[in-house]
């Protein structure tokens, strides 16, 4: 089993741009939740996805988008980059209800 | 609203002395509580969790939580550091009624030879 695997590891990107970040969950999970987190914070919810739709969102602006596939796997999109959204994006995938285990991460910087 | 307050952002135990890391919480709800692991360049790692059964929760490698409702806690611990518990911890909690997931700001535990 795999686990969960994010890509790419890490990523540079000049303000303005977009970005995309992917995820594949574990095997056998349907449900996948993207974090931010900052240099010395903990991680920040962003918002979770199950059946294809976005079942809760955090305090984050429409510049993030997402999207799950039928095959569970996921898509973090930001647009209009900023400096501020410098920051290593978790994955983590579960069952609706259940534990989620997390991915490596994507560190993302902004210049 | 949910909260979680990890009241120490940095510790330092010697080895072989035990580990305490002190997490507070606020919830409208039933909680569910987690306490994970995140060492340099890796992946969280889930260590415990309370879903509202036993108020004592033993996890991986040694450590144990007890949920004390009356004090709004979940403190870890851990009988015996080792140098390999060197890593940042981080208190959670999610609500059982909407699931909404909120991490504290980590504690970092430094393991002394």
């Amino acid at each position: 089993d795999a686990g969960v695997t994010q890509s790419p590891t890490h990523l540079i990107k000049t303000r303005g741009q977009q970005v995309t970040l992917r995820c594949s969950p574990k095997s056998g999970h349907d449900t996948v939740s993207w974090y931010q987190q900052a240099l010395g914070q903990g991680p920040q919810f962003i918002f979770q996805y199950y059946e294809e739709e976005e079942r809760q969102r955090g305090n984050f602006p429409d510049r993030f988008s997402g999207h799950q596939f039928p095959n569970y796997s996921s898509e973090l999109n930001v647009n209009a980059l900023l400096l501020g959204d410098s920051a290593l994006y978790l994955c983590a995938s579960s069952l609706v209800t259940g534990e989620q285990y997390f991915g490596p991460g994507t560190r993302l910087t902004v210049t | 609203a949910q909260s979680v307050t990890q009241l120490d952002s940095h510790v330092s135990v010697s080895e072989g002395t035990p580990v305490l890391l002190r997490c507070n919480y606020s919830s409208s709800y039933s909680p569910s509580l987690f306490w994970y692991v995140q060492h340099p360049n890796k992946g969280l790692q889930l260590l415990l969790k309370y879903t509202s059964a036993a108020t004592l929760v033993k996890g991986i490698n040694g450590f144990e939580a007890e949920f004390k409702k009356s004090e709004t806690s979940f403190h870890l611990t851990k009988p015996s550091a080792h140098m390999s518990d060197a890593a940042e911890y981080f208190c959670v909690v999610s609500d059982q009624r909407d699931d909404k997931i909120i991490f504290g700001k980590g504690t970092r535990l430094h393991i002394l030879p």
